[in-house]
């Protein structure tokens, strides 16, 4: 069964350090979505992507945060200077349609550790 | 902003029992709930999707209901296995496809 697929799986940095968290949607959708949980904190939408634009963002998602789509098959999140609140389980999810109603489907997650 | 909740926050039943947790939403202002169980160190999985008042869906040993009137989702679990243990997320959306989280239930289940 297709899944979406995530690495690293834990990646440590040093605060103000640029970090690249890739993914890898499953490979007929076209919409990619960018989520974190902060540990003991419920899990937070970041940021939507369609047709190589962002389609949606919360007020997390500042000038920090950029996605991309690289080569057709690899989706990225980019924190430019990590701070220390920015330690969460970050997700990747896609779905093969925009409806509401679609179901997103998420990887297993990279745990990011800034110290 | 959707505020979805989810109770409780943890459950301890045992094997072979039956049980099932809450997921509440505002009523107004909404469009469709997710439910996803999700075992730690793997990908959550998605369980079921619903829009419509009085929707029942059924996979297995879990079905969901949901009442859009009074904004809230019931999870059931029936004859409980170790293997189910994991914890359940809600989550809805309204506007556009943001989905919003409450803070899941984890479920153990003892042997």
């Amino acid at each position: 069964e297709p899944e979406v697929t995530q690495t690293p799986s834990h990646q440590v940095t040093q605060m103000g350090q640029e970090v690249i968290l890739r993914c890898v949607p499953i490979s007929n959708h076209l919409y990619f979505y960018w989520y974190r949980q902060i540990l003991g904190q419920k899990v937070e939408f970041l940021v939507s992507f369609y047709n190589n634009e962002i389609s949606e963002k919360s007020e997390i998602f500042d000038d920090q945060f950029s996605v991309e789509r690289p080569d057709g098959s690899n989706f990225t999140l980019k924190i430019r200077s990590t701070k220390l609140e920015d330690s969460a389980m970050y997700f990747c999810a896609s779905s093969a349609k925009q409806g509401r109603t679609d179901t997103q489907y998420f990887g297993p997650g990279t745990r990011l550790t800034v110290l | 902003i959707l505020n979805v909740e989810q109770s409780p926050q943890s459950l301890h039943v045992q094997e072979g029992d039956s049980t099932n947790f809450t997921c509440s939403f505002p009523s107004s202002n909404f469009y469709a709930l997710h439910w996803y169980r999700w075992e730690t160190a793997k990908s959550p999985e998605a369980l079921f999707v619903m829009t419509l008042n009085g929707d029942e869906k059924k996979k297995g040993r879990i079905s969901a209901t949901l009442n859009t009137k009074e904004g809230y989702s019931y999870l059931y679990i029936k004859g409980s296995q170790p293997e189910d243990s994991a914890t359940y997320l809600c989550a809805g959306n309204n506007a556009g496809n943001m989905l919003t989280f409450g803070g899941g239930t984890r479920l153990m289940v003892k042997p």
